[in-house]
């Protein structure tokens, strides 16, 4: 079955640069999640999109940015990174036909120097 | 006080025993939860999702929901080194738009 892809997998970035990370959700899910987990923590939410529309807001800084496009990948875009930055991204998506389980994808390692 | 709280751990069960993790929340609107497992440095595996009150098995996997007293939990019988993991608990708490609450996960080891 088909699972979320995310890319890159691993991406390395020097304090203030961006850095733009792609998910491509389970086809016919409707909602895409972004999380964040530093090391330790447990993952936490940091914005949604429902069809294509953002649908909630979690703790994501102000530096950073999201956005769903029309084939229902997303892009999370990450500027004037700071080294608390360094972290793993995952990518989920769910449906609501299925109780909004929500599968996740491999992830991406930012790491910020 | 965090919104999903589970004993962190470690636990440890001989190979072959069954592993009992547990979890409470405190948003008593909550409707959905869920039960990850997560090897490090890999992403959350969906293991189970119960929606409502009682007991839900898949395998070598029960989960139970008690809405009363905001308690959920996950059995693992037959545990196998394999299983060794942090598991993390979460859920869907009232009012959201469906964004998961974790846990800080529960550490598990199977010993062999």
């Amino acid at each position: 079955a088909a699972g979320v892809i995310q890319s890159p997998r691993h991406l390395i970035k020097e304090k203030r640069e961006t850095a733009t990370l792609k998910c491509y959700p389970i086809p016919r899910h409707d909602t895409v999640y972004w999380y964040q987990q530093g090391p330790g923590q447990d993952p936490q939410f940091l914005i949604s999109f429902y069809e294509k529309m953002q649908s909630d807001k979690g703790s994501i800084p102000d530096r950073f940015s999201a956005q769903q496009f029309s084939d229902y990948h997303s892009e999370l875009n990450m500027s004037s990174l700071e080294l608390g930055d360094s972290a793993l991204y995952f990518c989920a998506s769910s449906t609501r036909t299925s109780g909004h389980e929500q599968y996740f994808g491999p992830g991406t390692r930012l790491t910020v120097t | 006080q965090k919104e999903v709280e589970q004993n962190s751990g470690p636990l440890s069960v001989p190979e072959g025993a069954i592993a009992s993790l547990n979890c409470t929340y405190s948003d008593r609107g909550s409707q959905s939860f869920f039960w990850y497992r997560q090897y490090s440095g890999k992403s959350p595996e969906l293991i189970m999702s119960i929606y409502s009150n009682g007991d839900k098995e898949d395998g070598r996997f029960t989960a139970q929901l008690n809405k009363a007293s905001q308690y959920v939990s996950l059995l693992i019988r037959d545990s196998q080194p394999s299983d060794s993991a942090t598991y993390l608990c979460a859920a869907i708490s009232s009012g959201s738009a469906r964004q998961l609450t974790f846990g800080s996960g529960t550490q598990l080891t199977v010993l062999p």
